[in-house]
């Protein structure tokens, strides 16, 4: 079967660092992508990895290791729009699925 | 428009209406997707469209009834629900269905449906 573990909620303030880390079991491995869904909003792309290592896009960064079914998404620079929910989803061997994980709440303080 | 866009944005029905979903995307796209979003749950897949051929089916109850006229229009029709179906049906498109083209998912900001 598959399965992403990545966390509930976190709440970081304004203008600091947060990392969202996800980890996956699933039979075959393409890559694994995060999306962005404001309340009420269509998820939004923002980033896939798959090869291992570091992809920076502008205040947000991804990061997978293969060898440990884990990833994470790291935010910067923190800003009050950037409270949302954000999920990693992985492609697996079934080249039309996409298995999403459960979703993390993400709240930015002042 | 531009995207992904769902008609209606909230819909009400009874055990025993019937009722129909709408997707639309003029991103030029080939395939196109069904998710149900339910509070706390992942995005569970519900079915896939590549060239308006049903690739998957995603063990969905009869009750759901796709339909793909088009690669730029996609339908959900509903029958006999249930009130655990009460959820946010969101579709979604992307290039294709293998390749990088596979890799972007596109949303529309979903439908959502609550059974009496």
């Amino acid at each position: 079967g598959q399965s992403l573990e990545q966390p509930s909620e976190v709440t970081a303030v304004e203008g600091a660092i947060v990392q969202i880390n996800c980890t996956y079991q699933t039979s075959g491995f393409y890559g694994l992508s995060w999306y962005q869904q404001h309340d009420g909003g269509a998820p939004t792309f923002l980033s896939y990895n798959a090869l291992d290592g570091l992809e920076e896009t502008g205040r947000f960064s991804s990061f997978l290791s293969r060898s440990d079914s884990y990833g994470y998404l790291l935010l910067q620079e923190l800003q009050m729009k950037d409270s949302a929910s954000y999920f990693c989803a992985v492609r697996g061997l079934n080249f039309n699925k996409f298995y999403f994980g459960s979703g993390t709440k993400l709240n930015v303080k002042p | 428009e531009t995207g992904v866009t769902q008609t209606p944005r909230h819909l009400v029905m009874g055990m025993t209406n019937k009722k129909s979903l709408k997707c639309e995307q003029h991103l030029g796209h080939n395939a196109m997707y069904w998710y149900k979003q339910s509070a706390k749950k992942p995005l569970e897949l519900m079915f896939v469209y590549n060239f308006k051929e049903q690739t998957e089916n995603n063990s969905v109850p009869s009750r759901f009834s796709p339909e793909c006229p088009n690669s730029s229009h996609l339908f959900l029709h509903l029958h006999t629900l249930q009130p655990e179906d009460s959820a946010l049906y969101l579709c979604a498109s992307s290039q294709e269905t293998s390749g990088t083209g596979a890799n972007v998912l596109t949303f529309g900001a979903g439908s959502r449906l609550t059974v009496l």
